[in-house]
């Protein structure tokens, strides 16, 4: 088992739409969660940001993250064109410093 | 203000050749980590330097090394490249590198092995 699982989809929505992304992961030393996302041949741009359990909100964004069920996710409310990208959910525990990434959602939302 | 930049921002080399990747931090940051990004798949950690000093080191062979300079830039070099070396290469850099600090992520270098 992976430690951090994510479906890959890829996920298509209408603009406009709610969009929920997630991931799993195994390992509840995790401390420090993490979503970037990844436009097609750039490198990862952090979105949000969450230490231990709960909510995280940023505009369109809402991080949660549930340590009793190993379970995160991300919302995206109101989806444009512009979100379309791969998210990757990224995280990271206590005495270490190495980000475990999960494999990336390719997100496309159409106009 | 720049961001992390790495260069060569994309190469082509043939089995067996070596490879040299570079990164500049952003102003101020003290610690650089290298990521290793196959098609289809998310970052793997490869190492993680803060103050010139290797931190961690992710699940990789001993043809990958790397170093970082006093003015906390750093090279990775990967010898006796394999086809299954290319990939997109990330640095990352972060002000001390301690437990839960973000990474901000450079562009990436995107190496084809052939």
């Amino acid at each position: 088992q992976k430690e951090v699982e994510q479906d890959p989809g890829p996920l298509s929505v209408p603009e406009g739409a709610i969009v929920s992304l997630n991931c799993t992961y195994s390992n509840s030393a995790f401390q420090y969660f993490m979503w970037y996302r990844q436009y097609s041949r750039k490198g990862p741009e952090l979105l949000m940001y969450t230490y231990s359990s709960g909510n995280k909100e940023d505009g369109r964004f809402t991080a949660q993250v549930d340590k009793s069920s190993k379970y995160i996710s991300l919302f995206i409310r109101d989806s444009q064109p512009s979100d379309s990208a791969t998210y990757l959910c990224a995280m990271s525990h206590q005495a270490g410093t190495a980000l475990i990434f999960g494999k990336g959602t390719t997100l496309s939302v159409s106009s | 203000d720049a961001g992390v930049t790495q260069s060569p921002t994309h190469l082509i080399k043939t089995r067996g050749q070596h490879v040299t990747l570079r990164c500049s931090p952003i102003s101020g940051h003290k610690s650089v980590s290298w990521y290793q990004q196959v098609l289809g798949q998310g970052p793997q950690f490869i190492f993680q330097y803060y103050e010139k000093e290797e931190r961690g080191r992710g699940n990789f062979p001993d043809r990958f090394s790397a170093r970082q300079f006093p003015n906390y830039s750093s090279e990775l070099n990967v010898n006796a490249l394999l086809l299954g070396d290319s990939a997109l290469y990330l640095c990352a850099s972060s002000f001390g590198g301690g437990a839960g600090e973000t990474q901000y992520f450079g562009p990436g270098t995107r190496l084809l092995v052939l």
